[in-house]
């Protein structure tokens, strides 16, 4: 099956602990992106990325670091700097940029202990 | 920076009723996207509209789009209690890799 997964489903962090979110895609799309939803609210951007290697801002980044090593795989960490990392966090790829369709992960939902 | 708005946040319907929620937007777009989210789940693609389109369909979904109102609509007809969910509209404004999301609008399907 083609997709997009996540993992874990749960995730449970201590404050000061960095954690790190998986996010793989069998899609062979060239983009990724990391978006954070808070309860009752809409998505916002964390980081993205149209190429291995190479990765841009979003709007929420600070608190937050990525990787693009392999064009199936961008994880994101949540370091101890972001100060409220309780959320569900979505991973989703498309074949080039916003011109296309976003394919989403199942999510991580995150909460802090 | 939200781009999308949603009207309205949150709607209650019968089943057998239509369904139609807008979305407002601020900058010109290549495209305009319409997603679906159950709850606790990732978003869904639903119907994605281009720039220099006015109307598309899917089935029961119907989107219009105006891009001199800077606004778009998703109308879906006979309505289903398994049409219960939040609906995102997103852009992807110019050339950059970013779609925006709008904050949604939840949807509830009494059976």
């Amino acid at each position: 099956d083609g997709g997009i997964t996540q993992s874990p489903k749960y995730l449970f962090r201590k404050e000061g602990q960095n954690v790190t979110l998986s996010c793989e895609q069998n899609l062979n799309h060239d983009a990724m992106y990391w978006y954070r939803q808070d309860p009752g609210q809409g998505l916002r951007l964390i980081y993205y990325s149209q190429i291995v290697n190479d990765f841009q801002k979003g709007d929420i980044a600070e608190g937050y670091s990525v990787s693009r090593e392999k064009k199936e795989s961008f994880p994101l960490t949540v370091t101890s700097a972001q100060k409220n990392p309780t959320a569900f966090y979505l991973c989703a790829s498309s074949i080039q940029g916003a011109r296309d369709t976003q394919y989403f992960g199942p999510g991580t939902r995150l909460t802090v202990l | 920076s939200q781009q999308g708005e949603e009207d309205p946040q949150a709607l209650s319907i019968q089943e057998g009723e239509n369904a139609t929620m807008n979305c407002s937007y601020k900058t010109s777009i290549n495209n305009l996207q319409w997603y679906r989210q159950n709850s606790g789940r990732g978003l869904v693609h639903l119907i994605l509209i281009r720039s220099n389109e006015r109307e598309k369909h899917s089935g029961r979904l119907r989107v219009t789009l105006d891009t001199s109102k800077k606004s778009s609509s998703l109308l879906i007809t006979a309505s289903r209690a398994a049409d219960t969910a939040s609906y995102f509209c997103a852009t992807g404004p110019g050339n950059t890799g970013k779609l925006i999301f709008g904050q949604g609008t939840t949807l509830q399907v009494k059976p």
